[in-house]
Parts: C-alpha cells; sequence; structure tokens
C-alpha cells in the first residue's frame, strides 16, 4: 500500500520553461512534506518543504503548493535549468512518528 | 554543514557473508535511518533510531539488523547476506520533529551481492 505515490516516473521540459513535478498522499496523519534532488551514485539533496499548516513555500527558482483536501502536493521549478536534470523524491511524515515515506520518484530531464 | 559519513561507497559481497554498513553523523542529530533504493521502488525505510539503542523497524527490516551504540553511529548488518539484498543503501539523520525535520543523507553505499 503506497502512501505516497508519484504517478509520472519521467518528465522532459525545455530550458527555461516551467518544471512542474506532481505527488500524492494517502495518509491525513502526514504534517510535513519534503522535496528531494538525487543525482546517480550520490545521496539525496534536500530542497524544500512545507509544513501542512500552510499551502505553499517559495524558495528561490523552487515553489512547492500543498492541497491538503486534495491529499496532492507540487514542487514548481522556474526557470528550469540542465542542472535540474536529476530524479526528485517527494516524502511525507507524521513528524511525532520520526518516519519519512517516500515516493518512487520522478526523473527530469531539462533540454538544453 | 551537517555531513552523514558512510563508510564504503562500493561493495561486492558473497551470498551468505556477513555485511556491515557504517554510518556516522556530526551534527548531534537525535534520529538516525537506513534507506535503500532500487530502480521504481523509491526509497523505502529498513530501520531507524530515535535515541541511543532504541530502534524500530520500518517497511521492509527483514533480513536486516541495526546497532546504535554511540549517538553519532548506526549500522546496518546483513546477518547473511543475498542476491536480493543487492541494492544503494542510505543512511540519513535529523534533528528530532520539535526542532526540524529534514532527513540529511550519505552519499550511498552500492552493495553487489554475488
Amino acid at each position: 500500500d503506497q502512501q505516497v505515490k508519484q504517478n509520472s516516473p519521467s518528465l522532459s521540459v525545455q530550458e527555461g520553461r516551467i518544471s512542474i513535478l506532481n505527488c500524492d498522499y494517502t495518509n491525513s496523519m502526514f504534517d510535513y512534506f519534503l522535496w528531494y534532488k538525487k543525482y546517480p551514485a550520490e545521496g539525496p539533496t534536500f530542497l524544500i518543504s512545507i509544513s501542512s499548516i500552510k499551502d505553499k513555500n517559495e524558495d528561490g527558482r523552487f515553489t512547492v503548493f500543498l492541497n491538503k483536501s486534495a491529499k496532492h502536493l507540487s514542487l514548481h521549478i522556474v526557470p528550469s535549468q540542465p542542472g535540474d536534470s536529476a530524479v526528485y523524491f517527494c516524502a511525507a511524515s507524521e513528524r511525532r512518528t520520526y518516519k519519512y515515506i517516500f515516493g518512487t520518484g520522478t526523473r527530469l530531464k531539462v533540454l538544453a | 554543514d551537517v555531513k552523514v559519513t558512510q563508510s564504503s561507497r562500493y561493495l561486492v559481497k558473497r551470498t551468505g557473508e556477513k555485511v556491515f554498513l557504517e554510518c556516522v553523523q556530526d551534527m548531534d542529530h537525535e534520529n538516525m535511518f537506513w534507506y535503500r533504493q532500487d530502480p521504481g521502488l523509491g526509497l523505502r525505510l529498513i530501520y531507524f533510531s530515535y535515541d541511543v539503542k532504541m530502534k524500530e523497524k520500518g517497511d521492509i527490516p527483514e533480513g536486516y539488523s541495526v546497532s546504535r551504540e554511540k549517538k553519532e553511529r548506526f549500522s546496518l548488518i546483513l546477518e547473511s547476506a543475498s542476491t536480493n539484498q543487492t541494492s544503494m543503501y542510505l543512511c540519513a539523520s535529523s534533528l528530532n520533529w520539535v526542532r526540524g525535520g529534514e532527513l540529511f543523507f550519505g552519499e550511498g553505499s552500492r552493495l553487489t551481492v554475488l
């Protein structure tokens, strides 16, 4: 039973355009959501997070949107750059349980 | 900067061997985690620890054990390695949930079991 789903395994975007990566979750107890970026043969690096009390968080080119009623979050990257090409994982946590559940990842390719 | 260091980047072991994967973090984080990453399956939690000598099973603990004797060190043990344990293993740490929450990952250990 996959509690965090990334239904698009891959996404290609032209350089300079917007990349939108989506994530759905099923557990209404999740109260903290994170996005990670992973290059091959490296560990994931933290990008941005959002608490369930907010619906938007922005950090430079990265914005995360949370729609609690739809149990959906998305990561927007504007403008997309070739260096953004990587696998992106969303993760959700019910923080008091210490557990983080990850999605299966979306491979983003930004075309120059 | 938080640093999470995994002792081996690449290992090749034989079926039945005992395997130790070591992880050390230098930021006094309470929580430590072991994940494995497999294509199409994302990151799956094997075990985590929220304090010294405390451990909790994650989603796929079978065939693994862990040890946390010191706050900074969290070891993953494969008692008898099998080919289906060939994977990328990722260690992570975090502050407790009251003080923060993001996970900091190590570089990963690519294990191949022949």
